[in-house]
């Protein structure tokens, strides 16, 4: 069993605030993702990580940010949610090949 | 520009008979194939993978077939299941200046029915 947990589970929020999502893993992964999906979409890859303090964006352009200071943590923000954030985040983190996903965090910007 | 293709959004199958999900890719650096399940409300769980030197990879009710020339692979599920009822996707790895990323396909939604 994976031991990587996604913080807020479900998060309602409105236009404009401040949001963290919370990824921790204790699998001692160099490697973490972040994923989001819309419903019947694939997943898309919006940032990455290959160990503390590397970042990068991924393939799809997001307005959020993320932050690598512990190798167990890989938050990531919204410093202005909006409608079109609404989605489902997926945090992963990575082993050779194979990835080991949280539970995600369905957001919903109203 | 899609690199990994579900083209079946869902798919039907009756309990105990085969279910077959298919998947096609147009990178052909891709080198590591892996399908992964996802139940509604929950982050997608490992299933099996192939790497790109076989054509064939086996894990209990579950078989994975990759054809190279026509960049396809196929998951086996035989046989079906009430439980195995869920999104599959599909997910394929290059390496990128030495460091995987997994790119994933739109997923198929599997229903079995007793």
């Amino acid at each position: 069993e994976a031991d990587i947990y996604q913080t807020p589970r479900y998060l309602v929020i409105g236009t404009g605030k401040k949001i963290t999502l919370e990824c921790s893993q204790t699998m001692g992964h160099d490697k973490m993702y972040w994923y989001q999906q819309d419903p019947g979409m694939e997943l898309h890859l919006i940032h990455y990580s290959y160990g503390v303090n590397s970042t990068e964006k991924g393939d799809l352009s997001s307005e959020s940010t993320v932050s690598r200071i512990r190798t167990e943590h890989f938050p990531l923000t919204l410093e202005s949610a909006r409608p079109s954030h609404t989605s489902q985040y997926l945090c992963a983190s990575l082993t050779g090949f194979e990835a080991f996903f949280g539970q995600g965090t369905r957001l919903t910007v109203v | 520009d899609q690199q990994v293709k579900q083209n079946s959004p869902s798919l039907s199958v009756q309990e105990g008979r085969i279910s077959i999900l298919n998947c096609d890719y147009t990178n052909s650096m891709f080198d590591y194939f892996l399908w992964y399940k996802k139940y509604p409300a929950e982050g997608p769980t490992f299933l099996i993978s192939i790497s790109s030197i076989k054509d064939k990879n086996e894990d209990g009710r579950f078989t994975v077939f990759l054809n190279k020339s026509a960049k396809h692979l196929s998951l086996h599920i035989v046989p079906s299941q009430p439980g195995d009822s869920a999104v599959y996707f599909c997910a394929a790895s290059a390496r990128d200046f030495g460091n995987e990323k997994l790119t994933f396909g739109t997923g198929t939604r599997l229903t079995i029915i007793p």
